[in-house]
Formats: C-alpha cells, structure tokens, sequence
C-alpha cells in the first residue's frame, strides 16, 4: 500500500517550458488537491477535485491545469513555466470532506 | 475567507521540556482543526485534529485544546524527544469540503538533545 506517490521527485525547468506532475493514489479516495508550498507561506491550494472527471481551482490556479481523468491519478500542468512556479508541490487525497488529508512527498520544481 | 495565524515561527527546547504552538482563525463558522507534522523531504502528516463540539483531545504526549469563543487552538507536545523535531502546520476549515481548509504558515520545532 503505497499512498500517495508523486512524480517526479525533483525537476529543473526554463522560462517557458512545459511539464506536468503526476499523482497517483492507491487508497480509493474521491478527493484530491494539488498544494504548493513556499517559504514562510504555508501551504496554498492550487486545484482540487472532488470526483473522478471533476475539478475545480483553489486559492492560487493562476498558471496551472488539472486533470482527473481516472479516479486515481491527479495531473498539475505547467503551460509556461515562469520563475514564480518555483516551489515545492505537494498531492493530497482524501476520503471526504474534513477527513485527514493523506500528502505525497512532494516534487520540487525549480524554473529558471 | 478564513485566515489561520499561527506563533511562534520557530520554536526551540530542551529535550523533556513541553512545547506549544497557538493558532487563531477569523471564520466563527470553522469547525475542524486539524495538526500535520512535517519532518524534512517528506509531505506533512496529520498528528492530531479537534471538531469544535469538543473542547480538548489527547493522544500519549499530544494534546490539543480549542477555545471557540476566543477563535484559537493549541497544540501542546509533552516530554519532548529529539524526533518531535520538524515544522507543525496547524489548520481550519468549516462544513463544505477540505478544500476549504486553511493551514497556518507553520512553526519549526526544534528538540535539543
């Protein structure tokens, strides 16, 4: 029983290039969120996603896609990776609404 | 929305010796607050939470207590060991979904042996 594994581990980009992150999670849960967190901030919620082919934005979407396209599996996408999007990216998933939140290990993303 | 603050931003202790970290929400309508502990290259992991029908819950050497009327919850760790060492998020979020949760911008722990 693996939990939440996100990949890749750790990945460098250019200004303007593309990647997408991938969540997989192996607990049959409905609810899945993408985070990033960044120093002194916290953690920001990105998109989220309350069902299998279902999402929604959160409080910092600006830059990013989603898709939930199989129940298990939650891809972030980067477009056109800006300095900005440095930072590290932490999945979430979840069994219901204010039940634990079950976290990756996180990807850490560097764009230069 | 709701806006979570959370003190100290680092704390740091003798082994043996308590700890505690204090939140306060702004939304009267929060009813869940939940901990995560976050150790170093992992993702956090949930330690503790409170509903607000309840006023304090333990568990060993965590305790976490919440005063609704004032708007703050604190965690309180006990006979501190060097593996309590890591950042502690605190949180809040109402009926409607977990995306609704707000965290805390966290507080590193530190345990000297």
């Amino acid at each position: 029983n693996a939990g939440v594994t996100q990949t890749p581990k750790f990945r460098v980009l250019k200004t303007g290039q593309s990647m997408t992150l991938l969540c997989a999670q192996d607990m049959n849960h409905e609810y899945m969120y993408w985070y990033r967190q960044d120093p002194g901030m916290g953690l920001r919620l990105i998109h989220y996603s309350v069902g299998e082919g279902t999402t929604a934005k959160g409080e910092v979407p600006d830059g990013y896609n989603v898709s939930r396209l199989k129940k298990q599996n939650f891809l972030l996408g980067l477009e056109s990776a800006a300095p900005s999007q440095t930072s590290v990216y932490f999945c979430a998933s979840t069994r219901q609404y204010n039940s634990p939140l079950h976290f990756g290990n996180g990807t850490r993303l560097t764009v230069t | 929305g709701e806006n979570v603050e959370q003190h100290p931003s680092t704390l740091s202790v003798q082994e043996g010796d308590s700890a505690v970290i204090k939140c306060t929400y702004s939304d009267s309508a929060s009813n869940y607050f939940p901990w995560y502990k976050q150790e170093l290259g992992k993702g956090p992991q949930l330690i503790i939470d409170i509903r607000s029908n309840v006023g304090e819950k333990k568990d060993q050497r965590i305790a976490v207590t919440l005063n609704k009327t004032a708007k703050h919850f604190s965690l309180h760790i006990t006979e501190t060991q060097p593996e309590d060492s890591a950042v502690y998020f605190c949180a809040a979020s109402r009926e409607g979904g977990s995306e609704k949760l707000v965290f805390g911008k966290g507080t590193k722990l530190t345990v000297n042996p």
